[in-house]
Order: structure tokens, then C-alpha cells, then sequence
């Protein structure tokens, strides 16, 4: 069981925007500005598309945005496009006298 | 820019010892910790432990009692042990550098498919 929930799926057409959540708690996300968000497809290299809530890597288009309420993060990716299909997991700092990052459980995106 | 390239055996059998290597192109050995994550359709992602390039860890309590990570500094590449695994250990392992300011993961190597089985 993960520590952070994601829905398992999400879905948009070519254009559309599509928001995932990442729920947690005031030990983790709500207490700390400490999330990321990874894209994994397969046969590629993890990527990081989304760090300290709402940062961008470079390289990483602005259609990738992030924000955080509360306990929830999430990912908002706008203007869809079919390369954006694959699992996205969200990852927050673990909390104080804990070490390392919890994961959520990733959430398939799909493209219609 | 860092790339990271792992290496290491992908089949295992019950008991035996998990070891990966990841070698370190680009990039500074000080500025990064150096970490190891595994993916499992059970599990999900999971963060295995850090490294500090002068050589202190920091594992997950899950595993600390199985998991051993190294670096050499000379020859710029960090390994991951895992003693004992069993098939709950079959997973995909990636390394990472971990920014450790504010915990993110910002380079990734390409993975390393273990299946551990008799």
C-alpha cells in the first residue's frame, strides 16, 4: 500500500487537460514543499517533470504544472498530447525524523 | 547534465545477492546524492536508501537490514547490495541522483529489470 493515493487511471483527448491528484498528509505533502512528479513510459528513462510543488526542469514544457492544497498535490497537463501517455507518480518528502521520499501508487494517463 | 549508466546481473535465485553498479557521467560527485529505487507491480515505487559522496547512507527502514550502498569516488560510479532477496524482491531498480535540499530525484538511469526465481 502506497503512502500516497493516486487515482490508478486518467484519461484525456489530444488538446484536452487532465488533472491527477496525489492525497497524502500534514506529515508529508501538507507539511512540506517537497513534491515531484515523474513520468515513466516504457523503454525510457524515468523523468523528472515537476519538482518543489509547481517548479519545471528545463526541458520540461509549461503545458506540465503543479500545485498543492492541503494534504493534495497535483499535476495538471494541458494541451494533451499523445507522447504525454505513460504512469505518472507523485513523491513527497517522507517528513521529519524520517528518511528519504514516499512514492504514490503512479496513475496511467492515457491519451484518446 | 548527468548520465547515469547501470550494470549489474538481472537474474537471480532465492538467497542469493543482488549488486548494481551505476556509473556517473557528467556532473560533480559533491553536488548530488546518489540513490537507488526499484519498481514493483505489488509495491510501486519504492526508495531503497542514499549515499553522500564522502561515503554516510541513509536506507529505508524496510531494507536496512539487507541493503548496503557504496561509492567510489576515484572511478565515479555508486553500487547497490541487497542480501538474501527473495521474489518479493523482483523489481525494476533504477539509480538517481537525489537533490537533497528539497527531496527530488532530477536524473535517472535506465533501469535494471531483477527477477529473482528457483
Amino acid at each position: 500500500q502506497s503512502a500516497l493515493t493516486q487515482p490508478p487511471s486518467a484519461s484525456g483527448s489530444p488538446g484536452q487537460s487532465v488533472t491527477i491528484s496525489c492525497t497524502g498528509t500534514a506529515n508529508d505533502i501538507g507539511g512540506f514543499n517537497y513534491v515531484s512528479w515523474y513520468q515513466l513510459r516504457p523503454d525510457k528513462v524515468p523523468r523528472l517533470i515537476i519538482y518543489d510543488v509547481f517548479k519545471r526542469p528545463s526541458g520540461v514544457p509549461d503545458r506540465f504544472s503543479g500545485s498543492k492544497s492541503g494534504n493534495t498535490a497535483s499535476l495538471t497537463v494541458s494541451g494533451l498530447k499523445t507522447e504525454d501517455e505513460g504512469d505518472y507518480f507523485c513523491c513527497s518528502f517522507a517528513g521529519s525524523n524520517k528518511f528519504g521520499v514516499f512514492f504514490g501508487g503512479g496513475t496511467r494517463l492515457t491519451v484518446l | 547534465q548527468v548520465y547515469l549508466q547501470q550494470r549489474g546481473a538481472g537474474l537471480l535465485k532465492p538467497l542469493e545477492t543482488l549488486s548494481l553498479t551505476c556509473d556517473i557521467y557528467g556532473g560533480s560527485l559533491n553536488d548530488y546524492y546518489w540513490t537507488w529505487i526499484r519498481q514493483s507491480p505489488t509495491k510501486g515505487l519504492e526508495w531503497i536508501g542514499e549515499i553522500h559522496h564522502f561515503g554516510s547512507t541513509n536506507y529505508n527502514p524496510s531494507l536496512t537490514s539487507r541493503v548496503s550502498i557504496s561509492i567510489d569516488r576515484s572511478r565515479k560510479y555508486f553500487s547497490l547490495q541487497l542480501t538474501a532477496v527473495t521474489a518479493a524482491d523482483t523489481a525494476m531498480y533504477y539509480c538517481g541522483t537525489f537533490d537533497k535540499a528539497t527531496y527530488y530525484i532530477d536524473f535517472w538511469g535506465q533501469g535494471t529489470q531483477v527477477t529473482v526465481s528457483s
